[in-house]
């Protein structure tokens, strides 16, 4: 079974610095591999995807992914963090399941933003 | 229009009662889901609809029952719940992007809580 692992439950940076929050996974198929937030009392948004297109990804907000073979990584960076960015970040990785796909999702970063 | 809806934001019941949960969507997505998601965790598939059908049920108790009525509603019952069951209840629709994969869209979802 493929599996995520989100390095870090908790993250804190100061506005205008970098953002980078961990995911490794663990597939023997090539994985397609998401990133969603989540913002206190919401539901989950996509912020990016990976699908074997291209290993640098870039998202919503300003968020960007590499996909590393390599290193079976898929960290989620963003060059400035912004206080509305403070959320919980979930990594997860898809697979097929009939005409639909099952997401198992990483324990969950969250990010704090400090002035 | 790209959301998923539900109802009702939030629910308080008693062990006794018994209640349901509402999702819609009308992105003409033929793959719907409930997941549970407790606090300070991800999110954990409970059902997926395929094609109305339901697909996968990840071993979940009998006081919950889902129903698919058509392509855009998808509905939870709830009966003689327990106050572990308390949680948020996300909805989420998919549409397939390239081939085998699937995007999960996700409804704002229900704040259920069992007294």
């Amino acid at each position: 079974a493929q599996s995520v692992t989100q390095l870090g439950s908790h993250v804190s940076v100061s506005e205008g610095a970098l953002v980078l929050l961990r995911c490794n996974y663990s597939s023997s198929v090539p994985p397609y591999l998401f990133w969603y937030v989540q913002y206190p009392n919401q539901g989950l948004q996509l912020l990016l995807k990976y699908t074997s297109a291209a290993t640098l990804v870039k998202g919503i907000n300003g968020f960007e992914a590499e996909f590393k073979k390599s290193e079976t990584s898929f960290h989620l960076t963003k060059p400035s963090a912004h206080m509305s960015d403070a959320a919980e970040y979930f990594c997860a990785v898809s697979e097929l399941a009939g005409t639909a796909s099952k997401l198992t999702f990483g324990t969950g970063t969250r990010l704090q933003v400090t002035l | 229009d790209t959301e998923v809806t539900q109802t009702p934001k939030h629910l308080v019941m008693g062990m006794t009662n018994k209640k349901s949960l509402k999702c819609e969507q009308h992105m003409g997505h033929r793959a719907m889901y409930w997941y549970k998601q407790k606090a300070k965790k991800p999110p954990e598939l409970m059902f997926v609809y395929s094609y109305e059908k339901l697909s996968i049920n990840e071993s979940v108790p009998s006081r919950f029952s889902p129903e698919c009525p058509n392509s855009s509603l998808l509905n939870l019952h709830l009966h003689a719940l327990q106050p572990e069951d308390s949680a948020l209840y996300l909805c989420a629709s998919s549409q397939e992007i390239a081939g085998g994969i699937y995007e999960q869209y996700f409804g704002p979802g229900t704040r259920l809580t069992v007294t």
